[in-house]
């Protein structure tokens, strides 16, 4: 059973451009988690979606983010006019029912010129 | 909102040794889950923890939650080279995990 995949591990984008993360949760998991980790931080909590829903978003700025989980395919965190302080690693996360661990891709490291 | 604080951030050790980090949490929480990152990596799942008073054990790994499932504790004996990394608390309510900071590990030979 293949883990939580994400991709690409490593995107460079210019100041301006969007960001397109990927993100195939583990066979049977329906729950997605995004989060974002800085250098030496912890992970904080971005969105939860569960199959075509968003269940939760509070952890995503307002302007220019924006996740999806489709019916059929991976989900997709998607940043448009990224800045300079987009920079990070953005890991995905998935789990079988809420009361269960969350299994984490490795993640897509982020790095804005 | 819900908070988890961690302490130490920083745990330098000699190799060998014993150390311990602390979870606390503003809130009761359903359960609590540990993870480990080392550099580079991504976040692996240890264990978690569901009823209070709960202590589980993992070789060298030492998990507690405390009685009013409000904090936890992981110690670790004879600490070696493989301990290197960080270890997060991660405490569950609901469907959402709160993780603390973090706590990095180093190890002197």
């Amino acid at each position: 059973n293949a883990g939580v995949m994400q991709n690409p591990r490593h995107l460079v984008r210019r100041r301006g451009q969007e960001a397109r993360l990927r993100c195939s949760p583990m066979k049977g998991h329906s729950h997605v988690y995004w989060y974002r980790q800085l250098p030496e931080e912890g992970l904080k909590f971005m969105v939860y979606l569960q199959k075509e829903n968003i269940i939760d978003e509070s952890g995503m700025p307002k302007e220019r983010f924006s996740a999806e989980f489709p019916k059929e395919g991976p989900s997709i965190l998607r940043i448009q006019q990224v800045v300079r302080g987009d920079s990070a690693a953005y890991f995905c996360a998935s789990r079988v029912d809420p009361k269960q661990p969350q299994h984490f891709g490795d993640g897509t490291r982020l790095s804005i010129l | 909102g819900q908070q988890v604080m961690q302490i130490p951030q920083y745990q330098h050790v000699q190799e060998g040794e014993d150390f311990t980090t602390y979870c606390n949490s503003s809130t009761t929480l359903s359960n609590i889950q540990w993870y480990k990152q080392r550099p580079g990596g991504h976040p692996v799942f240890l264990i978690q923890l569901v009823k209070s008073g709960e202590v589980k054990k993992q070789k060298r790994l030492t998990f507690q939650f405390g009685e009013a499932k409000k904090n936890s504790s992981l110690h670790i004996t004879a600490t070696q080279t493989t301990d290197v990394g960080t270890y997060f608390c991660a405490g569950n309510n609901d469907y959402k995990l709160s993780f603390g900071a973090g706590t990095t590990v180093t190890v002197r030979a």
